[in-house]
């Protein structure tokens, strides 16, 4: 449960805030990932950073900025959202092996609410 | 985008029953299968990981089996417990791709 955490749990926003959701992962990975879980949707990958660089940016909109400064912390940034961008918004970190099938480790999710 | 389908979407069982449900995906580039168990409030927990066709594994009163040609795996709990109440979801790992592709969930409720 602690091997991946996310800060806040939960978050209200206006469309005209600016925050920003943390993750800390305390596993010794390479990898980092944010996803985002809509309603009745599945998990949904949103950037990929391995090794500190953003391999993966799924046409996310720029008003999603992740950012990684060192592999034990990713934070997305977030500006002018829209209330379709309530979700809640999981974290996963990995260690990327050579040819390994390697699990993804979960953070306990931010639930986010834009008004 | 890839489709992996999970069945069914929710499902009640007495405790003690035995159940399963199936994850259905792509059976072209198949790289890996994952299953994870989702409790609410909490972390998505890694169960399997599955790359073999015919494997089959084993955790407990949780088993899981792979079929890649037909592009299936089932996932198997003898003798449900109330605390075996979550969501199980499974994710495709497709060949020289980074990204899991998860399915929607079974949301399974055991009932004492």
């Amino acid at each position: 449960e602690t091997g991946v955490t996310q800060t806040p749990r939960h978050l209200v926003m206006g469309m005209t805030n600016k925050k920003s959701l943390k993750c800390e992962q305390h596993l010794g990975h390479n990898a980092m990932y944010w996803y985002k879980q809509s309603a009745k949707k599945p998990l949904e990958l949103m950037f990929v950073y391995s090794l500190e660089e953003r391999v993966e940016n799924n046409s996310v909109p720029s008003r999603f900025s992740p950012e990684c400064p060192n592999s034990s912390h990713l934070f997305l940034h977030l500006h002018t959202l829209q209330p379709e961008d309530s979700a809640l918004y999981l974290c996963a970190s990995s260690q990327v092996l050579r040819g390994g099938q390697e699990t993804q480790y979960f953070g306990p999710g931010t639930r986010l609410l834009v008004l | 985008i890839l489709n992996v389908e999970q069945s069914p979407q929710s499902l009640h069982v007495q405790e003690g029953d035995s159940t399963n449900f199936t994850c259905s995906f792509p059976s072209s580039n198949f790289y890996a299968l994952h299953w994870y168990r989702w409790e609410t409030a909490k972390s998505p927990e890694a169960l399997f990981v599955m790359t073999l066709n015919g494997d089959e594994k084993k955790k407990g009163r949780i088993s899981a089996t792979l079929n890649t040609k037909e592009g299936y795996s089932y996932l198997y709990i003898k003798g449900s417990q109330p605390e075996d109440s979550a969501t199980y979801l499974c994710a495709f790992r497709q060949t020289g791709a980074n990204n899991l592709f998860f399915g929607t969930g079974t949301r399974l409720t055991v009932i004492p």
